[in-house]
Parts: structure tokens; C-alpha cells; sequence
């Protein structure tokens, strides 16, 4: 069982935007802004799409953006393409003096 | 372009021992700490263990502490995960990833994986 929960699947249709949930606690989640975001295309490496819940790596479309209220972050996709298809993970800090990150369960989202 | 190329998965039978490697080129290797992240079959992504700059420091996430070990070799541009006493629940594929230098928190690149199954 994955410690933070996200939606199993998303769908949009293209140029449509969609956000996707990743809930937590408040030992993550809401107690650290070390909230990311990863793409995965499936036989692919994955790759980070945003850190610090909302800041996006160099070449990442502004696309992308991340929020966060409490124990719950949000990763929104707007105009969606083709190419965002593609199984999404959220990711938080959970350690204290100990590293230790939580991920989420991850989401499909399929674009229509 | 950084890349992150791992191996030496396969077939092993319960309680037996496997050692992944992870060959990392296009950036200076002995200034990043280095991740192990894996996913079992259906399931999420899983933090294992990462390693310090210099090797000084290890973590390892509670289900494999005292049974796995990762290390580093800075003149090979290359990070290890010895795994010993395997089960069942540790089939899946591992990826090797490389933290950002900011915070050490986030896994900037990742490779493709490689996949590790346990079963008689």
C-alpha cells in the first residue's frame, strides 16, 4: 500500500486540462514543500516534472504545474497532447533526521 | 546528456543474492548522491536506498535494511545494490536515479530499469 493515494486513472481530451490529486499526511505531505512530480512512459526512464510542489525543471513545458493545500498536492496538465499519456507519480519528503521518501500509487492518464 | 545504465538483474531463488550495478556518465558522478527506486509488478514506485557524494553516508528504506547494501565506486562512475536473503516481495524492476545537488531530495534522472525477480 502506497503512503500517499492518488487517483488510479485521469482522462482528458486533447487541448482539455486535468489535474491530478495526490493526498498525504501530515507527517509528508503537509509537514515538507518537497512535494515532486514524475512522467513515466512505460519501457522509459521516468522523469521529474516538478519540485518544491510547484517549480518545473529546465524543459519541461509550462504545461505542468503543481500545487499544494495541506495534505494534499495537485499535479494540473493543461492543454493536453498526445504525448501526455503517461503514468504519473507524486512524491514527498518523509524523513526527519533519517532520509526517507514516500511516493504515491501513481495515475494512468489517458488522453482522449 | 546524462545517462544512467543499469544491470545484472534476472531469475534468482528465494533467499538467495543479486548485485545490480548502475554505469553513470555525462556529469561529474562524485559530486551527487545516487538512488535506488523500485516497482513491483501492478504496483508504485518504491525508495530503497540512496548513498552520499563520497559514500559516507547510507539509507535504506526499513524492509530491506540489514539485508541490502548500496555502495559506490566514484573511479567507475558507478553505484551497487548488493542484495542478499531475497523474497518474493522484492521482485521488481530497479532503477537507478541521480538526486538533484540543491537539495538531494528529488531524483533528477533515472534510468530504464532492470528487472529482478525471485521465485523457485
Amino acid at each position: 500500500q502506497s503512503a500517499l493515494t492518488q487517483p488510479p486513472s485521469a482522462s482528458g481530451s486533447l487541448g482539455q486540462s486535468v489535474t491530478i490529486s495526490c493526498t498525504g499526511s501530515s507527517s509528508d505531505v503537509g509537514a515538507y514543500d518537497y512535494v515532486s512530480w514524475y512522467q513515466h512512459h512505460r519501457g522509459k526512464a521516468p522523469k521529474l516534472i516538478i519540485f518544491d510542489v510547484y517549480k518545473r525543471p529546465s524543459g519541461v513545458p509550462a504545461r505542468f504545474s503543481g500545487s499544494k493545500s495541506g495534505n494534499t498536492a495537485s499535479l494540473t496538465v493543461s492543454g493536453l497532447q498526445a504525448e501526455d499519456e503517461a503514468v504519473y507519480y507524486c512524491s514527498s519528503y518523509a524523513g526527519g533526521y533519517d532520509f526517507d521518501v514516500a511516493f504515491g500509487g501513481g495515475t494512468t492518464l489517458t488522453v482522449l | 546528456e546524462v545517462q544512467l545504465a543499469e544491470s545484472g538483474g534476472g531469475l534468482v531463488q528465494p533467499g538467495g543474492s543479486l548485485r545490480l550495478s548502475c554505469a553513470a556518465s555525462g556529469f561529474t558522478f562524485n559530486t551527487y548522491w545516487m538512488t535506488w527506486v523500485r516497482q513491483a509488478p501492478g504496483k508504485g514506485l518504491e525508495w530503497v536506498a540512496n548513498i552520499k557524494e563520497d559514500g559516507s553516508r547510507t539509507f535504506y528504506v526499513d524492509s530491506v535494511k540489514g539485508r541490502f547494501t548500496i555502495s559506490r565506486d566514484n573511479g567507475k562512475n558507478s553505484v551497487y545494490l548488493q542484495m542478499n536473503s531475497l523474497t518474493a516481495e522484492d521482485t521488481a524492476l530497479y532503477f537507478c536515479a541521480r538526486h538533484d545537488v540543491d537539495t538531494a531530495i528529488y531524483f533528477e534522472y533515472w534510468g530504464q530499469g532492470t528487472l529482478v525477480t525471485v521465485s523457485s
